[in-house]
């Protein structure tokens, strides 16, 4: 089974510029996660969605972060425009239906992003 | 809001010891909890999880034990061996009866190195 793929590996780019993340998911899995993982943290979810419909996105930045989710497949996730804090690994993660018992997450190896 | 809080933030255990990791949850809303092992430059991968509905699961050389009065669980490793080391991170979430859940609520991580 192939696993969650995300592009790019590694991106740079100064303050008050734009940048775009990708994320193709195991094939099948309905829901996608985007999280945020700031170095030495937990990742933190930014937002959730259930075939391309969004379930939650309460701690998206809504000013400066946006997300979308075509034909239920691959997401993509926007910065625009990006700060010093928003340096951090973005993963994008999948899984069956929610994250239970039968249907764990399945992790990318992330996006790391640094913001100059 | 830290819903969840790991300790410690870091642990240093010799070769063949338990190694042992504490969260603590606040939601009781919350019904799953998984534990996640990180290498450096990959995403998360599911170790073990476990529901409320049972004290303690046991998957080889790693133990989840749960104390749903006391609002905590912890992760055992038995053995522990070099290649544990890793970044380990509590989670939780709230499951629904029709299959979905909330996105995953992480602890910050503890980082375990297995002394040879």
């Amino acid at each position: 089974e192939a696993g969650v793929a995300q592009s790019p590996r590694y991106k740079i780019i100064e303050k008050r510029q734009s940048v775009a993340f990708w994320c193709n998911p195991i094939s099948g899995h309905a829901t996608l996660y985007w999280y945020q993982q700031i170095l030495g943290q937990g990742p933190k979810l930014l937002i959730q969605f259930q075939n391309n419909g969004v379930v939650d996105d309460s701690q998206l930045p809504k000013d400066r972060f946006s997300a979308e989710r075509l034909k239920g497949v691959d997401s993509t996730l926007k910065i625009q425009p990006a700060k010093l804090e928003d340096s951090a690994v973005y993963l994008c993660a999948s899984s069956l239906v929610g994250a239970g018992n039968n249907s764990p997450l399945h992790f990318g190896n992330g996006t790391r992003l640094t913001v100059t | 809001q830290q819903q969840v809080k790991q300790s410690p933030q870091s642990l240093i255990v010799q070769k063949g010891g338990i190694s042992i990791i504490n969260c603590a949850y606040e939601n009781t809303a919350f019904d799953y909890f998984p534990w996640y092992q990180q290498f450096p430059g990959k995403g998360p991968a599911l170790l073990i999880a476990i529901r409320p509905d049972v004290s303690e699961k046991k998957e080889g050389r790693f133990t989840i034990s749960f104390n749903k009065s006391a609002k905590q669980f912890s992760l055992h490793i038995m053995d522990s061996q070099p290649g544990d080391s890793a970044t380990y991170f509590c989670a939780a979430s709230q499951l629904y009866s029709g299959g979905g859940a909330d996105g995953l609520t992480f602890g910050k991580g503890t980082h375990l190195i297995i002394q040879p």
